[in-house]
């Protein structure tokens, strides 16, 4: 079954750091450009950024550069988030896709990250 | 930096009524970056077309987009029970690489 699980989302005060991961199976995971997109309760989708196959490109979107770290271990068919430096607008889930076409069509389920204080 | 527009915000139908919703670019763009995707509450995302026309695996063929240039069009022939969500176009480009348009939600009249 093509899956992709996420994990490591929790309660984080401002300023904190959190590590998402994302398990994947059923697909050639290193073969597959890799994506973070969040969604803040109750509004739309957010790009955050990419990873190429091999790890050697990664895409951000500007307002997070800087904060936000994408990286990938295809020996063990993974693709994280480091979040540093968080703010209460990081409140969000976020979601791993694999990136096709120009377009997203593997998603996980998502994970909550929510910064309070 | 490239906005998508989504009208209407919110759709109001009737199951097997015809649904047409807009995705508008504030300049042209190719339409192989265009896709749509369905969200349900609680739910991940779908991907439903890719390439502006092209429909994802296993979606329903009720599902169709086209349009090109700034304008783009997903239409729902026959709506489903299973249709009334969120529904997002995309665009890739340069800066963000990614943008999602605002959502339309289609309600049950």
């Amino acid at each position: 079954e093509v899956q992709l699980v996420e994990s490591g989302g929790g309660l984080v005060q401002p300023g904190g750091s959190l590590r998402l991961s994302c398990a994947a199976s059923g697909f050639t995971f290193s073969s597959s450009w890799m994506n973070w997109v969040r969604q803040a309760p109750g509004k739309g989708l957010e790009w955050v950024a990419q990873i190429k196959q091999d790890g050697s490109e990664l895409h951000y979107v500007d307002s997070l550069r800087g904060r936000f770290t994408i990286s990938r271990d295809n020996a063990k068919n993974s693709l994280y988030l480091q979040m540093n430096s968080l703010r209460a607008e990081d409140t969000a889930v976020y979601y791993c896709a694999r990136g096709i076409n120009k377009s997203f069509d593997i998603w996980g389920q998502g994970t909550m990250v929510t910064i309070f204080s | 930096e490239i906005v998508l527009t989504q009208s209407p915000g919110t759709l109001s139908l009737s199951p097997g009524e015809r649904a047409t919703l807009s995705c508008r670019a504030s300049q042209s763009v190719s339409s192989r970056y265009l896709a749509w995707y369905q969200q349900k509450p609680g739910q991940a995302p779908r991907l439903l077309i890719y390439g502006a026309s092209s429909r994802a695996t296993g979606i329903p063929d009720r599902f169709s987009g086209s349009g090109s240039g700034t304008d783009f069009t997903l239409t729902i022939s026959r709506l489903e029970p299973e249709d009334f969500a969120v529904y997002y176009c995309q665009l890739y480009g340069s800066s963000p690489l990614f943008t999602f348009g605002p959502g339309t939600k289609v309600d049950i009249k």
